[in-house]
């Protein structure tokens, strides 16, 4: 079936270090994708989105970058701090799951002060 | 704005015994999402309402699970007998947007079920 799925389960990085999260998706439909956040005992929190007209979008101190040729997503975080420690996991919609989001696995991250 | 509300946030209950778990979505949020997560995974959709009408269940095990959305507003999730492998986190989330494409969700904090 049609999935999301990241590359590394764990990325580990000291403070103030830059964060790159990978995430692959197999469903070429899939034109909307999002970033969630969970940190231990919360529910996943939003950090970003991106359409499939674009390929790259910016917010606070993260970027998300879209490569649609080789299905691929990144999360980028600057200056990673103590409090961005969490899982992450990556969700796309579309095509024929329109309205609905499919979650990769997660990657931990930890940063170390 | 109050965030997505969910009770309990633990749960511990015997094999076969019933539980059911509640979710009050953000307020104007019309759409309504029920998601199982075992460790380390990703959550997986398990029902989305839009207002009251179940729109896809279809990965919903509807032996024994079941959930309903009276008015269109809280939702409650029933799993009746409990098994062993039901142990999870069951996440509910909302969503200003119907059907749209681009639909940002918002999750609650989950209710831990722990299965004996």
């Amino acid at each position: 079936g049609e999935s999301v799925g990241l590359h590394l389960p764990t990325l580990s990085v000291q403070e103030g270090d830059n964060s790159i999260i990978n995430c692959a998706y197999s469903n070429s439909a899939s034109d909307y994708f999002i970033w969630y956040k969970q940190e231990s005992g919360k529910g996943p929190q939003f950090i970003i989105d991106i359409r499939s007209n674009m390929d790259k979008r910016q917010g606070q101190r993260v970027t998300v970058l879209l490569n649609k040729t080789v299905k691929h997503l990144s999360l980028q975080i600057a200056a990673t701090q103590p409090g961005d420690s969490a899982v992450y996991f990556c969700a796309e919609s579309g095509g024929t799951s329109y309205g609905k989001l499919t979650f990769g696995q997660g990657t931990i991250l930890t940063v170390h002060p | 704005e109050a965030g997505v509300v969910q009770s309990p946030r633990y749960k511990i209950i015997e094999k076969k015994q019933p539980v059911a778990f509640w979710c009050n979505p953000i307020s104007g949020h019309n759409t309504l999402y029920w998601y199982l997560q075992n460790l380390g995974q990703g959550p997986e959709l398990l029902i989305r309402y839009e207002n009251e009408e179940a729109v896809d269940d279809s990965q919903l095990p509807k032996d024994r699970f079941s959930a309903e959305r009276l008015k269109g507003v809280d939702s409650t999730l029933k799993i009746q007998p409990a098994e062993l492998g039901d142990s999870a986190v069951y996440l509910c989330a909302s969503s200003p947007r119907g059907l749209a494409a681009y639909n940002e969700q918002f999750f609650g904090p989950g209710t831990r079920l722990t299965v004996l």
